[in-house]
């Protein structure tokens, strides 16, 4: 079966540590993936996301994905968090060999301690 | 502004009782989506339609019912066949020009049971 895999579930850095959030998926053909950011009382947003070309992609607010084709991942950095950049974040992933079709992984709560 | 409406905001079902969630979006997106959001399962994807008069089920189908009339409305009924409805319902919309637009997502729907 098709699905996604964030392997932290709860994170919880200080201010200006590094960040790498993992996302894998089970898909074997081309995909578009995306990772979308849940902040406390806010709905979904996009944060950034990759369809073809450059496997490094830069989102909003500092944050940067690198898609590895070979290791079916899309794991998220930020280089220094800030306590702002508390929320929970999602990796979700389209077969573009199939449909409209997305699938989400379960989340990575992320706490940002000030 | 363009964007999701889901409504209500807060819903109570008793036992037994079929319940019925709004999504209209003025977007003009034609593929619409319904997940559900249970702590630590992240986003579920329940059904989906890519275009009017058409749906299909996701993962977790069974229990819901939708409906596709119209492209800015899919309203998604939580029938009484669903034995654990409680949960964080979000709707979400895409727009044509490829599998590789994001999801814009309404602010949601918290379904409680009386």
């Amino acid at each position: 079966a098709q699905s996604v895999s964030q392997h932290n579930h709860h994170v919880i850095l200080s201010e200006a540590a590094s960040l790498e959030l993992g996302c894998n998926y089970s898909y074997g053909g081309t995909v578009n993936l995306f990772w979308y950011v849940q902040y406390p009382g806010q709905h979904l947003q996009l944060l950034l996301k990759y369809f073809s070309g450059d496997p490094l992609v830069k989102g909003i607010k500092g944050f940067e994905a690198e898609f590895i084709k070979s290791k079916f991942s899309f794991n998220l950095r930020k280089p220094s968090v800030q306590w702002s950049d508390t929320a929970e974040y999602f990796c979700a992933v389209n077969n573009m060999n199939r449909d409209d079709k997305i699938i989400f992984g379960k989340g990575t709560r992320l706490h940002i301690l000030p | 502004d363009g964007g999701i409406t889901q409504s209500p905001k807060y819903l109570f079902r008793k036992e037994g009782q079929n319940v019925t969630l709004s999504c209209e979006q003025n977007l003009n997106h034609d593929a619409m989506y319904w997940y559900r959001q249970d702590p630590g399962q992240g986003l579920r994807l329940i059904y989906y339609s890519q275009i009017v008069n058409d749906f299909q089920k996701g993962d977790i189908a069974e229990g819901y019912s939708v409906s596709r009339e119209k492209k800015e409305s899919f309203p998604l009924t939580v029938t009484s066949a669903q034995k654990n409805p409680t949960a964080f319902y979000l709707c979400a919309s895409r727009g044509t020009g490829g599998f590789n637009q994001p999801q814009h997502f309404g602010d949601g729907t918290r379904l409680s049971i009386l």
